[in-house]
């Protein structure tokens, strides 16, 4: 199975901070991977697919890169409503398998 | 506009057995891969288990942590995905959370269309 590892697992950050978490994988997954936004007592949201690709009507302050096993979601300038958690999750095979998660919080 | 809302949850005690249900409107549920995520008390996203279209021969597949207890199933007709759990364990309390699919090409991702979620407590 592919190990999904992300860092940090929290973080505080002011509104206007960039902020960047990261997506290891245990082995290369090309682009297969998506980023989901979760606020609390709320079903996830996916923010970003194929490690790049914006889902419509997500903001363009989120952005995503990398490939093979490290990725990136970084937001450019945080605003009040981004304070949530975030899993990055791979589909490059079967068991699909979500990182840990990172919690953003306000400071 | 697209909706799920699964139901089916509640109180279970260790061995029993729960069905729950997703129904699906505001899209062509024929056409879309479906899944079940889970989301324990407090804790991260595990996927669950998926199952094809009828193209695909509505063939499923499942996390280790479930195969063998848990059967994913759909019914076209009725715009429904089930999720039958067996032999249920403590470690199952979680939300269930039903997904939409997102193909493109040869490859599947959950899409951004899910439920509420169904709460699932076993416990004696």
């Amino acid at each position: 199975d592919i190990q999904m590892t992300q860092s940090p697992s929290s973080l505080s950050a002011s509104v206007g901070d960039r902020v960047t978490i990261t997506c290891r994988a245990s082995q290369g997954i090309g682009t297969y991977l998506v980023w989901f936004q979760q606020k609390p007592g709320k079903a996830p949201k996916s923010l970003i697919y194929a490690a790049s690709t914006l889902q419509s009507g997500v903001p363009s302050r989120f952005s995503g890169s990398g490939s093979g096993t490290d990725f990136s979601l970084t937001i450019s300038s945080l605003q009040p409503e981004d304070f949530a958690s975030y899993y990055c999750q791979h589909y490059k095979n079967y068991p699909l398998t979500f990182g840990g998660g990172t919690k953003v919080e306000i400071k | 506009e697209v909706q799920l809302v699964e139901s089916g949850g509640g109180l279970v005690q260790p061995g029993g057995s729960l069905r729950l249900s997703c129904a699906a409107s505001g899209f062509t549920f024929s056409d879309h891969y479906m899944d079940w995520v889970r989301q324990a008390p407090g804790k991260g996203l595990e996927w669950v288990a998926r199952i094809r279209k009828k193209v695909n021969g509505y063939s499923t597949e499942y996390a280790a942590s479930v195969k063998g207890r848990f059967t994913i199933s759909r019914d076209d007709s009725k715009n429904s995905l089930y999720l039958q759990m067996n032999t249920l364990e403590t470690e199952d309390t979680a939300v269930y959370y039903c997904a939409r699919g997102v193909c493109s090409g040869d490859s599947c991702y959950v899409g951004s269309h899910w439920g509420q979620g169904t709460l699932v407590t076993v416990s004696s």
